[in-house]
């Protein structure tokens, strides 16, 4: 089946800095991918939808210059939180739409200290 | 009020129960999720619907697209099966709108 690979699982990061997470898909051409933040307890809140070769969506209240996402093959979406802060500390998961349906990276958990 | 609506929200089982989670939503949609996040966070898709029944395994689910409800069954239930099960509809611009999720404990 199609599968998202994403990575890393876990990042802690001093605030200030700025992480990269990568969703490839391994066995399918993704053109759009869309991308979700989850705080504990909560539903899954989509933040941007990436399109390969164009600019993303970003949801309302979601900072672009902030969350940069670049999706510039059919294969690789990558969301890069900038000057990360404390209150950026969050699960973070991609998704892309397949023909049987949506399939979900495995997430990664970011914690900045 | 939210455009999909899990109950319950949390449901704690003993092993070998028969479990029915359900869903209903207030929106148009194209298909139904039901997904399974496990405590490390990883979502697996485990149904895919739009009409109809399916099964796969102990797990069934169901919709009923005139009264917007949909189900997911777990029978013979066992401890592994705990989890978030949620509910998510496909609506316009296939955009993904989740439950807010039903947390399953199944006691040994």
């Amino acid at each position: 089946g199609a599968v998202v690979s994403q990575h890393p699982s876990r990042v802690i990061c001093k605030s200030g800095t700025s992480v990269k997470i990568e969703c490839r898909s391994l066995d399918f051409q993704a053109t759009t991918m869309f991308w979700y933040r989850q705080f504990p307890k909560q539903s899954l809140m989509l933040m941007a939808t990436s399109n390969e070769g164009s600019k993303a969506t970003y949801e309302q209240g979601v900072e672009k210059d902030k969350f940069l996402i670049n999706h510039a093959s059919l294969t690789l979406s990558t969301l890069t939180v900038t000057s990360a802060h404390p209150e950026d500390s969050s699960f973070y998961i991609c998704s892309a739409l397949t023909v049987h349906g949506y399939t979900f990276g495995s997430g990664t958990r970011l914690t900045v200290v | 009020k939210n455009e999909v609506e899990q109950s319950p929200q949390n449901l704690t089982a003993q092993e070998g129960e028969f479990i029915t989670i359900n869903c209903s939503y207030s929106v148009g949609i194209s298909a139904l999720h039901w997904l399974q996040q496990h405590p490390g966070g990883g979502i697996v898709s485990l149904f895919m619907l739009s009409s109809g029944k399916k099964k796969h395994g102990r797990l069934i689910a169901t919709i009923n697209i005139q009264e917007k409800h949909s189900s997911l069954h777990i029978t013979a239930s066992h401890p592994r099966d705990s989890a978030v099960y949620i509910c998510a509809v496909i609506t316009s611009g296939s955009r993904l709108t989740f439950g807010e999720g039903t947390q399953l404990t199944v006691n040994p």
